[in-house]
């Protein structure tokens, strides 16, 4: 099956620093890769669609300049958190598509958790 | 836009006990229906889903989700439930028009007691 890679699963920084999140599909190639967020005992809130080779679609409220995503590669999506605060601290999740895929089923992956003193 | 409504946020069961998780969702267009489930500090992962055609789907573990497009619901049931079951389970929708943008529900955190 379609299996979805992130790293690091845990990272903890210092207030004001930038964190690089990576996510990678392992076995396929996604052509759309998406970044969720979630808070604890809540959902999933997606915060933006990243396609290779081109510009991430965000979500409304989500700051791009803040969350910054890079699809440089089939399989691979990088999301930087830019001079993280406490705020900011939370699970982060990304999920692909994979090419062909006609039924919007999501391979996810891990997921990374952030914690930011 | 979709929307999806999970009506229990959490649902405690004993061992053995049928159970059965709510799910409603609304949209202007035919869409995809999916739950997922997530055990702790882990991704999700695809329970069963819908896409068209027969409206009861089950899962490999035992779960079975009926869509009822009258009562735009996709409720999740299980007739016996484990411990391993134990869960976050999330129920969403994804327009069937090719945009793959999926909307999840809030969850509901199955608890299966001993």
């Amino acid at each position: 099956g379609a299996v979805v890679s992130q790293h690091p699963s845990r990272v903890i920084c210092k207030s004001g620093t930038s964190v690089k999140i990576e996510c990678r599909s392992l076995d396929f190639q996604a052509t759309t890769m998406f970044w969720y967020r979630q808070f604890p005992k809540k959902s999933l809130m997606l915060m933006a669609t990243s396609n290779e080779g081109s510009k991430a679609t965000y979500e409304q409220g989500v700051e791009k300049d803040k969350f910054l995503i890079n699809h440089a590669s089939l399989t691979l999506s990088t999301l930087t958190v830019t001079s993280a605060h406490p705020e900011d601290s939370s699970f982060y999740i990304c999920s692909a598509s994979a090419p062909g895929s006609w039924d919007n089923e999501q391979y996810f992956g891990p997921g990374t958790r952030l914690t930011v003193t | 836009a979709q929307s999806v409504t999970q009506l229990d946020s959490q649902v405690p069961v004993f061992e053995e006990a049928p159970v059965e998780l709510r799910c409603n969702y609304s949209s202007s267009v035919s869409v995809y229906l999916f739950w997922y489930v997530q055990y702790p500090n882990q991704g999700l992962q695809l329970l069963l889903k819908y896409l068209s055609g027969s409206t009861l789907v089950e899962s490999i573990n035992g779960f079975e989700a009926e869509f009822n497009k009258s009562q735009t619901s996709f409720h999740l049931r299980k007739p016996s439930v484990h411990i391993s079951d134990t869960a976050e389970y999330f129920c969403a929708v994804s327009d069937n028009t090719g945009g793959f943008k999926t909307i999840f529900g809030a969850g509901t955190r199955l608890f299966v007691k001993a």
